[in-house]
């Protein structure tokens, strides 16, 4: 089956700082999805592409379609502490939304105040 | 707001019982999904619906069941659970062309 592959795996930056995580697959995607999930928590969305190359913002999150389709990246400005928790990838490549997503396996990000 | 919302939070089971999880939606979306979450893990597609009375199965659907009789239930069956069934398990819904699924709270199964 297709596979995300998420890096980094984990994170400890300092409050402020900037972070960035991406994700890359053998095969193409038609849309990119980037959640995030607190602890004890389902994923919550934060931001979803659909054209390559497109590039979108949620506050001070901002992520990218790359324009093979194989891959998206997700940056975070200027983190604050209820930033923690686990970002995931997840990508379709199918046009329906019955589609099956794939994950990636996770960054858990970890901010120290 | 209810969105998803899945029950019981928490069960611990015993290797042999079995159990149905819940998972409800209040947002009319056709397709709903079940997804597995091992530690340190990514989530893994169990089975999905696109629609009242369809089901199909996903990327590790063994040991499990599921059934659509409504738009809004779809409600996941463990007919004989096993230790590797330990996970916490996700409900998610979606509403048609576009993939963006919302996810329940999830329910921490342990068997053991």
């Amino acid at each position: 089956g297709q596979q995300l592959n998420q890096s980094p795996q984990s994170m400890f930056i300092q409050e402020g700082e900037d972070v960035s995580m991406n994700c890359t697959s053998s095969s193409i995607f038609n849309t990119w999805l980037w959640y995030k999930q607190d602890p004890g928590e389902g994923p919550v969305l934060l931001i979803a592409l659909y054209k390559a190359g497109e590039l979108t913002s949620n506050g001070r999150l901002t992520a990218q379609f790359g324009i093979t389709r194989k891959d998206s990246f997700l940056n975070i400005s200027a983190s604050i502490p209820s930033d923690v928790g686990i970002y995931f990838c997840a990508g379709q490549a199918g046009e329906t939304s019955g589609s099956r997503l794939t994950f990636g396996e996770g960054t858990q990000l970890t901010v120290n105040p | 707001n209810a969105g998803v919302t899945q029950t019981p939070k928490f069960r611990i089971l015993k290797i042999g019982q079995s159990m149905t999880l819940q998972c409800t939606q209040d947002m009319n979306h056709n397709y709903m999904y079940w997804y597995r979450q091992d530690p340190g893990m990514g989530l893994k597609l169990i089975y999905y619906s696109v629609g009242a009375g369809i089901t199909d199965k996903g990327e590790v659907p063994n040991g499990y069941n599921v059934s659509r009789s409504t738009t809004e239930d779809f409600p996941l069956r463990l007919e004989l659970a096993a230790p590797s069934q330990t996970s916490v398990y996700f409900c998610a819904s979606s509403r048609g062309t576009k993939n963006i699924q919302y996810f329940g709270a999830g329910t921490r199964l342990s068997v053991l």
